[in-house]
C-alpha cells in the first residue's frame, strides 16, 4: 500500500483563490520532503526541499511567497498555492525521505490542479 | 550539471513486441535510478528501483538495467500489451537525495 498519501488527487479552484495540497508519510518519519511540479509534456521539476521544523529551500525561479510550504511535523508537509492563476494549473507531486531506513524516498500519487 | 535524458520522446509499437526504453545521465556517481509510469491524468507509479551497486532489477515483464560507467539505463518490456501504454519516466538520485527527472517516453501499444 501507499506509504505517502497526497491529498487531494484532483482539485479545481477559481483564479485568485488559494489551494492547499497535503503530503503525509504513513509509516515513517519523513525528515525531508520534496515538492515537484510537472507541466504538460515536460519533466517533473523540483520546486522546493523542506526539512521538518525549518524553512523550505526553494529552487531558482520558484516564488516562495506564492508557493507556501509548511513542514511542521515529521509526517506532514503542505503546499499552498496562493492567489492561484490559470498558469499554475499543473501536476504537483511530493516525495518523502525516510531518514531512518536507508534514506529511501517514497512518492505521493500526485495532485492535479486546475485553476479556472 | 546533472541531467537526465530519455530517448525517444515517443514510441508506438504493435502489441506483443518486446521493446526498450532508454535513459541516460551525465554524472555516474549516482545513488539510485528509478523508473516510473504515468498514466494520463493520473499520478506516478513506481516500477523499478536500481541501487547504484546493482546492475538490474526485474518485475514481471519489466527489466531495468543500469550501467553507471556509460551513464545509461534501459527499461525492457517483454510481450507488450495495450495496457502498457503510458508515459515512462526515468529519475536519478545523486548525493543530495533529490531526483532529477527525464522528460519521459510516451509509449503507445497498438492492438
Amino acid at each position: 500500500g501507499a506509504v505517502v498519501s497526497q491529498h487531494p488527487s484532483r482539485v479545481i479552484c477559481k483564479s485568485g483563490t488559494s489551494v492547499k495540497i497535503e503530503c503525509r508519510s504513513l509509516d515513517f518519519q519523513a525528515t525531508t520532503m520534496f515538492w515537484y511540479r510537472q507541466f504538460p509534456k515536460q519533466s517533473l521539476m523540483l520546486m522546493a526541499t523542506s526539512n521538518e521544523g525549518s524553512k523550505a529551500t526553494y529552487e531558482q525561479g520558484v516564488e516562495k511567497d506564492k508557493f507556501l510550504i509548511n513542514h511542521a511535523s515529521l509526517t506532514l508537509s503542505t503546499l499552498t498555492v496562493t492567489s492561484a492563476h490559470p498558469e499554475d494549473s499543473s501536476f504537483y507531486i511530493c516525495s518523502a525521505r525516510d531518514g531512518l531506513s536507508g534514506n529511501t524516498i517514497y512518492f505521493g500519487e500526485g495532485s492535479w490542479l486546475t485553476v479556472v | 550539471k546533472q541531467e537526465v535524458t530519455q530517448i525517444p520522446a515517443a514510441l508506438s509499437v504493435p502489441e506483443g513486441e518486446n521493446l526498450v526504453l532508454n535513459c541516460s545521465f551525465t554524472d555516474s556517481a549516482i545513488y539510485n535510478l528509478q523508473w516510473f509510469r504515468q498514466d494520463p491524468g493520473k499520478g506516478l507509479t513506481s516500477l523499478l528501483l536500481i541501487q547504484s551497486s546493482q546492475r538490474e532489477q526485474t518485475s514481471g515483464r519489466l527489466n531495468a538495467s543500469l550501467d553507471k560507467s556509460s551513464g545509461r539505463s534501459t527499461l525492457y518490456i517483454a510481450a507488450s500489451q495495450p495496457g502498457d501504454s503510458a508515459t515512462y519516466l526515468c529519475a536519478v538520485s545523486w548525493s543530495n537525495y533529490q531526483l532529477i527527472w527525464g522528460a519521459g517516453t510516451k509509449l503507445i501499444i497498438k492492438p
